[in-house]
């Protein structure tokens, strides 16, 4: 079993304030990855990593920020929430095998 | 990387397989075949990759033909517990390589 952890699982929060979604492994794993999904669509990489100090824009433009200080975490932040980043973030990571493994996400509500 | 088309969902009756298709007609030399699924917007779970030889796990067999432009997932016993949407990835196993999620196939799976 994977040992990839994200907090917090659900969050509401009101419009303008800043958050920050949790993301860590205790693998040792050096890539890292965060995933956009809105409900019954697909996932969009918004952001990965291949290493402290490695931080990478994904496929999909995102107002998201993300650091990797500690190779087991891997944190995003969003400095001004808006209703339209309400959605499911899922975080991931790999290690030198093929496999990559996800987090159970965590779904946002902007009101 | 090479895109996959896939049927937007298909069903099969529960004891039975599941045959899942996969067009990837571009795919390059040095790219694998990767499946992974997604039960009930959870994290996306890794099932099986291969090359170009047939593959075989505890949980699917993965069909590749000969000239690697399509290949099958194989659920030999479906159970209820199945029904998920089953993404077919193509991309290389390089260091930095990324996955990309198309919008999968929706496999349900009926008592």
């Amino acid at each position: 079993e994977a040992d990839i952890y994200q907090t917090p699982r659900y969050l509401v929060i009101g419009t303008g304030k800043k958050i920050t979604l949790e993301c860590s492994q205790t693998m040792g794993h050096d890539k890292m990855y965060w995933y956009q999904q809105d409900p019954g669509m697909e996932l969009h990489l918004i952001h990965y990593s291949y290493g402290v100090n490695s931080t990478e824009k994904g496929d999909l433009s995102s107002e998201s920020t993300v650091s990797r200080i500690r190779t087991e975490h891997f944190p995003l932040t969003l400095e001004s929430a808006r209703p339209s980043h309400t959605s499911q973030y899922l975080c991931a990571s790999r290690g030198q095998g093929y496999e990559q493994y996800f987090g159970p996400g965590t779904r946002l509500t902007v009101t | 990387d090479a895109k996959t088309t896939q049927p937007p969902s298909m069903d099969c009756a529960e004891g039975r397989a599941a045959n899942l298709p996969c067009n990837h007609s571009t795919i390059s030399g040095n790219e694998y075949v990767y499946w992974y699924r997604q039960i009930h917007s959870q994290g996306p779970q890794y099932i099986i990759h291969g090359l170009k030889n047939n593959e075989t796990n505890e949980m699917a067999s993965l069909i590749i033909t000969e000239d690697r432009k399509s290949s099958t997932l194989i659920l030999p016993h479906a159970t209820l517990r199945d029904t998920a949407v089953y993404y077919c990835i193509v991309g290389s196993t390089g260091a930095n390589s990324k996955l990309t999620f198309g919008k999968g196939i929706t496999l349900s799976v009926r008592p």
